[in-house]
């Protein structure tokens, strides 16, 4: 089974500088995707990046990047002038890519989350 | 369009009651998955369901269940609610059931058992 580990419970940013959420994850599948989501307090959980694993160029959507290290099996998030529309929860998850026997191949695997303050 | 949507907002039960929550999904979208999310954790799965089969199931114990209908929409079904059901579910949907296709997630309903 796959596993995904956050190990920053909580993060804080200043307005309009440079924070890197970290992700690691466990899997024997050399296939898959990995995703980080942002819930707000509004609970909507929202696709922020996606990287598969078989890309070896690191994704980006505008001020967020990853670095995508599949040999460690480590995926961190890194948000460039953080605002403060940016603070809310951050999950890293993963997904498989293979269809195993047809079972469970949407299923997302959730980290515990970051929650990511920004201050004025 | 209309996003995922999901009723009610918010549920108040007592234990040993039984519960239905309801999902819309995204016009054209065929699959749907269930999520729990226990205050401060990430979300677990529960189920995924696409053309109205069951195509993935968590491990979670034989009191949740659920189906999907023809009109793509799904319901999870939770029987003797115990404290601990108490959670923030969240539905899902996405085009198909495969891995490369993205999941769109609605508000969540807000279970609380007292």
């Amino acid at each position: 089974a796959q596993t995904v580990t956050q190990s920053q419970p909580e993060m804080s940013v200043q307005e309009a500088e440079t924070v890197t959420l970290s992700c690691t994850y466990d899997t024997s599948e050399s296939d898959y995707y990995l995703f980080w989501y942002k819930q707000p307090p509004s609970r909507q959980m929202i696709l922020v990046i996606r990287q598969e694993a078989y890309k070896q160029q690191n994704a980006t959507e505008n001020r967020f990047s990853v670095n995508f290290q599949k040999a460690a099996k480590s995926f961190s998030l890194k948000i460039s002038d953080s605002q403060l529309g940016d603070a809310a929860m951050y999950f890293c998850a993963y997904r498989s890519r293979a269809n195993a026997g047809g079972t469970s191949y949407g299923k997302l695997t959730f980290g515990q989350g970051t929650i990511l303050t920004v201050h004025p | 369009d209309a996003g995922v949507t999901q009723s009610p907002t918010h549920l108040i039960k007592t234990r040993g009651q039984h519960v239905t929550l309801r999902c819309s999904p995204i016009s054209g979208h065929k699959s749907v998955s269930w999520y729990q999310q226990v205050l401060g954790q990430g979300p677990q799965f529960i189920f995924q369901y696409y053309e109205k089969e069951e195509r993935g199931r968590g491990n979670f114990p034989d009191r949740f269940s659920a189906r999907q209908f023809p009109n793509y929409s799904s319901e999870l079904n939770v029987n003797a609610l115990l404290l601990g059901d108490s959670a923030l579910y969240l539905c899902a949907s996405s085009l198909q059931g495969a891995s490369y296709n993205e999941q769109f997630f609605g508000p969540g309903t807000r279970l609380t058992v007292l």
